[in-house]
Order: structure tokens, then C-alpha cells, then sequence
């Protein structure tokens, strides 16, 4: 099963907003409405930041938020705060045989 | 709040073996699917595997299929990975995580695995 293909990088001045491609098949993203996205620091553990392609769990801001449109999933940061910069990383559900997958992650800078 | 510290991680040669626990508090362990999730050294996630509930199914990457066993103790409140045969491409920090509708809403801190070349 091959990774989902996210850009390596992005950044944005604060304030401004990023968004953040995932790409994979139809029978990962484009089948199921199961993406979901993590935020990762250096040397922390990841944090769920959207599930279900676009749910918020309780406590992220929603500045965070998240679409798909055929084998694409997107998350988008507004109102860029230094805080957000970090690692982030698209997931999805690929069925009984594979299971799941992970993007190949997205290095998030705030200039 | 939900907790999850994982243990185990450690040094250990090609072909040995080790056994990662997880312990777990703060929700009701027996009502979720587990998981663990792997990162190798400066690398991307890579879910590893799955458990239900009950502990009746479980699920793998391929890539440790017949090497790895994934348990739970409901009891315990706990679970494990038992990971055999180990390859130093098995090297990575090893993340437990409560699953939720398809995703992991919550992480442990991980542990260390390093299997030398």
C-alpha cells in the first residue's frame, strides 16, 4: 500500500492561512469519508487534529479545518499563530485488506 | 484525562525479540479498538496494528505480519505488542493510541525500539 502524497512543505506569515493537500487513491480517500490529520512537534508524540474528514475534537481551535473532494483531502490552518508550526500528517482508512495509510507528512513554517 | 504510557522499548539485536505494553486509564479501555504506530528515526507515522475491542479480531501491516502479535488485557487495562523476528528497518519509536471512528484520538508518548544494522 503506498503512502498518500502530501507536499514536504508549506508555511505562511500569522494571520494568513495554509492549506495542506492529501492525495491518494479511491480505494483510500476517495472510498471512505474516514481522513483524519496530526499535528506533530519535534520530538512529541501526534495530536489529532480533524477526523472524519472535517470533525473537530473537542479543544482543537477552529481555525483547523478539513474537506475532500474526490481522491483529495485537505486541511487548512487560518489565522496562522506560531504555535502551529510543526509536522502534520493525513491518515486514512483503506479497507479490510490494507487497512490503513498515512500521507508522507507536511513541514508547516510560520515566517 | 486520558492517559496511555507505553514501555519496553529498548536495545535489542536482529532477530530477537521484545514485548511493548501499554498501560491506559482515564475511559473505559474495554469499549475501543487499540493501536500501535510506528515512526522510524526522522521519518513518517505507520499504523503497525489493530485490536478490537474484545480482543477478537487484530490486524497488521503487512510488513510484520507472522512476526508481530498484538494482545489486549481488558482486565489490565492494558496492551501489548510482541514483536519477534525484529530487522533493524523495525527500528522506530512505537506509539500506542486509542482508536475513534477511523482515527487515533489519543497518543502515548511512545517508546524506543532499535535494532542495530
Amino acid at each position: 500500500q503506498s503512502a498518500l502524497t502530501q507536499p514536504p512543505s508549506a508555511s505562511g506569515s500569522p494571520g494568513q492561512s495554509v492549506t495542506i493537500s492529501c492525495t491518494g487513491t479511491s480505494s483510500d480517500v476517495g472510498g471512505y469519508n474516514y481522513v483524519s490529520w496530526y499535528q506533530q512537534h519535534p520530538g512529541k508524540a501526534p495530536k489529532l487534529m480533524i477526523y472524519e474528514v472535517s470533525m473537530r475534537p473537542s479543544g482543537v481551535p477552529d481555525r483547523f479545518s478539513g474537506s475532500k473532494s474526490g481522491n483529495t483531502a485537505s486541511l487548512t490552518v487560518s489565522g496562522l499563530q506560531a504555535e502551529d508550526e510543526a509536522d502534520y500528517y493525513c491518515s486514512s482508512y483503506a479497507g479490510s485488506n490494507n487497512f490503513y495509510v498515512f500521507g508522507t507528512g507536511t513541514k508547516v513554517t510560520v515566517l | 484525562e486520558v492517559q496511555l504510557v507505553e514501555s519496553g522499548g529498548g536495545l535489542v539485536q536482529p532477530g530477537g525479540s521484545l514485548r511493548l505494553s501499554c498501560a491506559a486509564s482515564g475511559f473505559t479501555f474495554s469499549s475501543y479498538w487499540m493501536s500501535w504506530v510506528r515512526q522510524a528515526p526522522g521519518k513518517g507515522l505507520e499504523w503497525v496494528a489493530d485490536i478490537k475491542e474484545d480482543g477478537s479480531e487484530k490486524y497488521y501491516v503487512d510488513s510484520v505480519e507472522g512476526r508481530f502479535t498484538i494482545s489486549r488485557d481488558n482486565a489490565k487495562k492494558s496492551v501489548f505488542l510482541q514483536m519477534n523476528s525484529l530487522r533493524a528497518e523495525d527500528t522506530a519509536v512505537y506509539y500506542c493510541a486509542r482508536s475513534y471512528i477511523r482515527s487515533w484520538y489519543n497518543w502515548g508518548q511512545g517508546t524506543l525500539v532499535t535494532v542495530p544494522t
